[in-house]
């Protein structure tokens, strides 16, 4: 049983369109990282937070912690190729804890 | 310069044999790690050394040997590898405490035949 669950696991969509990624577990975290990584490489942080409620933007994205600390999500608006990649999210529970990811494809 | 880097980027051997991935930070950070990212994309902390000290050994089994000769440092040696063990193994650093962001090398794709 993973600690955390993301969902969708794939996403595929055309360049333009929206979509939100999630990040749920029962369990409550310190903080939350968001992570993307590309084919051959390792994962590159996005961004952190850190309170309940917290809100975050970044360009075209938008990353939200649940209130209670258990949850979050990432919004990508009018989506673009360059988008596409491996959207992980971790948790710090003493160390950090890594979703199993949702492979993002945007498709020109 | 790449900050955190590791070698070899791919590594293709048989079964039983031993192989070493060895790791290293320009960073100047005090904690490094291990993670192991399986074929469904699942990434898991293998281990964390902060400052040369182990901190965080997860349940990994003890073919798997980590080495820290200085905190810049971080090798994974594996003994008598198993079919099991493939996979891409991340090292990683970061500044300080657990939780902080963590600085990922390119990873090292290993394969047993």
């Amino acid at each position: 049983t993973q600690l955390l669950e993301q969902s969708p696991q794939f996403l595929s969509i055309q360049e333009g369109e929206n979509l939100t990624v999630y990040c749920n577990s029962s369990s409550v975290f310190s903080s939350l990282q968001w992570y993307r990584q590309e084919p051959g490489e390792g994962p590159v942080l996005l961004v952190t937070v850190v309170t309940g409620g917290e809100v975050k933007k970044l360009k075209r994205l938008t990353f939200q912690f649940g209130d209670a600390r258990k949850d979050s999500s990432l919004h990508i608006t009018a989506a673009q190729p360059g988008d596409t990649g491996l959207y992980l999210c971790a948790g710090e529970r003493g160390k950090l804890i890594f979703g199993q990811g949702t492979e993002l494809s945007v498709k020109p | 310069d790449t900050a955190v880097s590791q070698t070899p980027k791919y590594l293709v051997t048989q079964m039983g044999n031993d192989k070493s991935i060895k790791c290293e930070q320009n960073l100047g950070h005090d904690t490094m790690y291990w993670y192991k990212q399986d074929s469904k994309k699942f990434l898991k902390i293998m281990f964390s050394y902060n400052n040369k000290e182990l901190i965080i050994n997860e349940t990994v089994p003890n073919r798997f040997s980590p080495k820290s000769p200085d905190k810049a440092h971080l090798n994974l040696h594996i003994n008598s590898l198993e079919l099991g063990d493939s996979a891409v193994y991340f090292c990683a650093s970061s500044k300080d405490r657990i939780g902080e962001k963590l600085f990922f090398g390119s990873g090292t794709q290993l394969s047993v035949l």
